[in-house]
């Protein structure tokens, strides 16, 4: 069984630009959710998804925003780029009900510069 | 934003020795899980738990699910050089997957 696929796995951006990353979950889990992983901040939630409705958001600014397709499949999108958004973001499916632990992808590893 | 209070912050020991690291909240966590990631990775679960009390093992890795919900910890026993990397606690509530992390112990292990 394939686990969490992130596309690509590294970016470079210039600040200023808008930068889309994709995740493909396992097989048969509806949620999908985001993270971001800086060195300083740790790990920290940005949003869920399921069933193409966003479930959750995080404390994050409105320059970070996603979605998710009928296939479970989402997407997160981050505008007008600045040098904090320097980042791995991770992405994590779940099974809906019953015990719903996260597993992760290998992250996309994004460079503002 | 929320942050578990996980310690240590990094262990440095012998291998073939026992670790032990814990996971504390203010708030109350439903369930709470382990995690190991290795540099350039994703996070990997180790264990889940899902009961106050609970006491789970996966091979080496022990894991308890504190009485007032509000702390965890794991042990790994025996450790070897494949054990090396950081480990997560995270806490969740109910079916929502807006987990709440620690900052993660480093693991070094000596040969």
């Amino acid at each position: 069984k394939a686990g969490v696929t992130q596309t690509p796995r590294y970016l470079i951006k210039t600040r200023g630009q808008q930068v889309t990353l994709s995740c493909s979950p396992i097989s048969g889990h509806r949620s999908v959710s985001w993270y971001q992983q800086t060195p300083g901040q740790g790990l920290q939630f940005l949003f869920e998804y399921f069933s193409e409705t966003q479930r959750n958001k995080g404390n994050f600014p409105g320059r970070f925003s996603g979605r998710q397709f009928s296939n479970s499949r989402s997407e997160m999108n981050v505008s007008t780029l600045e040098l904090g958004d320097s980042a791995l973001y991770l992405c994590a499916s779940s099974l809906w009900r019953g015990k719903t632990e996260a597993f992760f992808g290998q992250g996309t590893r994004l460079t503002v510069v | 934003g929320q942050q578990l209070n996980q310690s240590p912050q990094s262990m440095f020991i012998q291998e073939g020795e026992d670790v032990s690291m814990n996971c504390t909240s203010s708030s109350i966590f439903n369930t709470w899980l382990w995690y190991k990631q290795d540099p350039g990775e994703g996070p990997v679960l180790l264990i889940a738990l899902y009961k106050a009390g609970e006491l789970t093992s996966n091979g080496r890795l022990t894991a308890q699910f504190g009485i007032t919900r509000k702390d965890s910890f794991l042990n790994i026993s025996a450790s070897i050089p494949s054990d090396v990397g950081i480990y997560f606690c995270a806490g969740q509530n109910g079916g929502a997957q807006k987990l709440v992390f620690g900052q993660g112990t480093r693991l070094t292990i000596n040969p």
